[in-house]
């Protein structure tokens, strides 16, 4: 069974500032995606990382994935209000299913 | 893009009624759907998954009496939650494959059960 563990839990940011976050994953996943969620509010993709070495950027946000180490990373360049919000990372199974991390409390403060 | 409906968004019923929740994909077909429950500042569980016209497969611990799923088309799958209690409110959302590797999400259901 896939598991993925999501750090930190909650992130006080400072506009302006960069910051990471980690997703780690227990078994081989072909696929790690990641997701932003207000609240009230379902999922937004926003990115899907296929193979070792994918790097996707949108605008302030870059994900990166590492096969080798089971590892994938959101990195937020300046923080900005607007991306205050819960953020998931999700592991890709053969039989289709995600397997969902604890997700990312951002809050982003002046 | 791939869209799915979800409806209700909101509901509140009564303790002990049944509550059904639709997802229907629009302008294409979904196989299969894949149904999460979120309890508030949790993540997203699995439920089951329904494929169309077979049984669904329901993760450990999820009661297949309670969640009736019923996936009898291409385009719609529901999800029913039978005799409800307080404990089974929570945001259920149904998902998809979409567009390549991606998967595409309902907008989600409040249930609330007084």
């Amino acid at each position: 069974e896939l598991k993925v563990e999501q750090n930190p839990l909650f992130l006080s940011m400072q506009e302006g500032k960069n910051y990471t976050i980690y997703c780690n994953y227990s078994t081989t996943s072909d696929r790690l995606y990641w997701y932003r969620q207000d609240p009230g509010k379902s999922l937004e993709s926003l990115f899907v990382l296929l193979s070792n070495g994918a790097v996707k950027q949108e605008g302030r946000l870059m994900a990166s994935l590492d096969t080798k180490a089971r590892l994938s990373t959101l990195h937020i360049t300046a923080a900005v209000h607007d991306l205050s919000a819960t953020y998931f990372c999700a592991g890709g199974s053969n039989d289709y299913k995600l397997s969902f991390g604890a997700g990312t409390t951002v809050t982003v403060r002046a | 893009g791939a869209v799915v409906s979800q409806h209700p968004s909101r509901v509140i019923c009564k303790s002990g009624t049944s509550v059904k929740i639709e997802c229907r994909s629009l302008d294409f077909q979904a196989t299969t759907m894949f149904w999460y429950r979120q309890f508030p500042k949790q993540s997203l569980m699995l439920m089951a998954t329904s494929n169309e016209g077979s049984k669904a497969t329901y993760e450990q611990g999820v009661e297949k009496d309670k969640f009736l799923i019923n996936h009898a088309s291409l385009t719609l799958s529901t999800l029913t939650v039978t005799s409800a209690h307080p404990e089974d409110s929570s945001f259920y959302i149904c998902s998809t494959q979409g567009d390549g590797y991606g998967y595409t999400f309902g907008s989600g259901t409040r249930l609330t059960v007084v």
